[in-house]
């Protein structure tokens, strides 16, 4: 069974830079797998973040930023604010339309 | 403005069917995909599946398939998701969202557009 990972929890200090990472069990990510990121506070629908492993979203600041790191893809945050406070998911496009989600960071800024 | 509107919240009994919807309101509807997220409590988010609304070419989950059914009216921009006979596991947010797949270069740009989700709560 394939499986997307990510680390379960972070934190961060205000100001500062964090690596979120999204990997797989069965292979290493790469472009191919165009992958997505997502935020998410309590309560509230996902916000797009970043797409086509490294496009930004309308209207994301540039303190976001994705990439392929060795065998998995980021989500880097640069100058991380309190509101940066949130769940992260990243996506993986597996083939013939179907997606698969990681199990999301959970992000503390502090 | 592009949004995406979902039905209200449900509370079912268990066995019961359900039918919930998400309308596309501000661009060309039957030109994207609507994809379909299920989020239970205090948990993340899982891929259900995808239809397009042009011609409700659907795409499942291997973990949905034969658990949901997704279609679709083009006549009223409307995506639905379907239940026959709900169990308690089933209770969840369920969010649609617009899926930027391009089919035939099979390229995909990520799920953009989001509803403000439909919680789902089923008990006896």
């Amino acid at each position: 069974q394939t499986v997307v990972t990510q680390e379960p929890s972070f934190s961060v200090s205000p100001g500062g830079t964090v690596t979120l990472t999204c990997g797989l069990n069965s292979d290493s990510v790469s472009a191919y797998y165009y992958p997505s990121w997502y935020q998410q506070t309590p309560g509230q629908p996902p916000r797009t973040l970043i797409y086509d492993t490294s496009t930004r979203s309308s209207g994301v600041p540039g303190r976001f930023s994705g990439s392929i790191l060795g065998n998995k893809a980021a989500l880097t945050i640069t100058g991380a604010q309190a509101d940066d406070d949130s769940n992260y998911y990243c996506a993986l496009y597996m083939g013939s339309g179907v997606v698969l989600f990681g199990g999301g960071t959970k992000l503390t800024v502090l | 403005d592009v949004q995406l509107v979902q039905s209200g919240a449900e509370v079912k009994k268990p066995g019961e069917s359900l039918r919930i919807s998400c309308q596309g309101f501000g661009y060309s509807f039957t030109s994207y995909w609507i994809g379909w997220v299920r989020q239970m409590p205090g948990k993340g988010l899982e891929w259900m599946g995808t239809i397009y609304l042009g011609d409700s070419d659907t795409r499942y989950s291997p973990s949905f398939q034969g658990q949901v059914i997704i279609s679709a009216d083009k006549s009223t921009n409307t995506a639905y998701l379907q239940w026959i006979r709900l169990q308690a596991s089933d209770t969840a947010t369920y969010y649609c969202a617009r899926n930027n797949w391009n089919y035939v270069l099979d390229y995909y740009s990520g799920l953009d557009v989001w509803g403000q989700g439909t919680t789902v709560t089923v008990s006896s």
